[in-house]
């Protein structure tokens, strides 16, 4: 059983670049979910996908954050313009939603460190 | 926004003993979650609940939907150093417009000394 699969674990980069992270879900998962997580937190809601349609975006998610699901299946995220406030672990987590029940696996995270 | 309160914050043990964790939130959720978290690791499922009221184990741990739906507690029987790590607890409302988006506490350090 393939679990979450989440690229890179770790990226460092200079403040003004373009990062772009993916995630790969378990198989056949219609439900996919980007959350970040910084220091001593909870992780924090980012935006849904059901199959390849972006349903919900969080307010955290700024104009510069943008992800896509193009084929149903894995994911991007990419931020541009990094500032030194998006340094964080970002998380992917998928499910195979149907009705109340939607029971997420979380990938590994990419750990973003801004300069 | 919507937050839950977690506490404790941090338990230190001794290996062997019992652990109680808690979770309350101000709105009801129709699913609690709890997940362990290593360092640079993403979280692992534990136990799902599903409907007020239920009870679910999981080998030594077990935890409960609270009847009221705002509140859910974990406990872990026997402690093993391996145990060590952060809780999270994670309620959503999947099946209404918030789909299955969780909002988790912010997590119980646990710290067993062998």
């Amino acid at each position: 059983d393939t679990g979450v699969s989440q690229d890179p674990r770790h990226k460092i980069t200079k403040r003004g670049q373009n990062v772009t992270f993916r995630c790969d879900p378990i198989s056949e998962h219609n439900r996919l979910y980007w959350y970040r997580q910084t220091l001593g937190q909870g992780p924090e809601f980012l935006t849904y996908f059901q199959n390849e349609a972006q349903l919900e975006k969080s307010r955290l998610l700024s104009d510069r954050f943008s992800a896509e699901r193009p084929k149903g299946s894995f994911s991007t995220l990419e931020i541009q313009r990094t500032e030194q406030g998006d340094s964080a672990m970002y998380l992917c987590a998928s499910s195979y939603g149907t009705g109340s029940r939607d029971t997420q696996y979380f990938g590994p995270g990419t750990r973003l460190t801004v300069l | 926004g919507q937050q839950l309160n977690q506490s404790p914050q941090s338990m230190f043990i001794q290996e062997g003993e019992d652990v109680s964790m808690n979770c309350t939130s101000s709105s009801i959720f129709n699913t609690w979650l709890w997940y362990k978290q290593d360092p640079g690791e993403g979280p692992v499922l534990l136990i799902a609940l599903y409907k007020a009221g239920e009870l679910t184990s999981n080998g030594r741990l077990t935890a409960q939907f609270g009847i009221t739906r705002k509140d859910s507690f974990l406990n872990i029987s026997a402690s093993i150093p391996s145990d060590v790590g952060i809780y999270f607890c994670a309620g959503s409302n999947a099946g209404g417009t918030s789909y299955g988006k969780l909002t988790f506490g912010q997590g119980t350090i646990l710290t067993v000394h062998p």
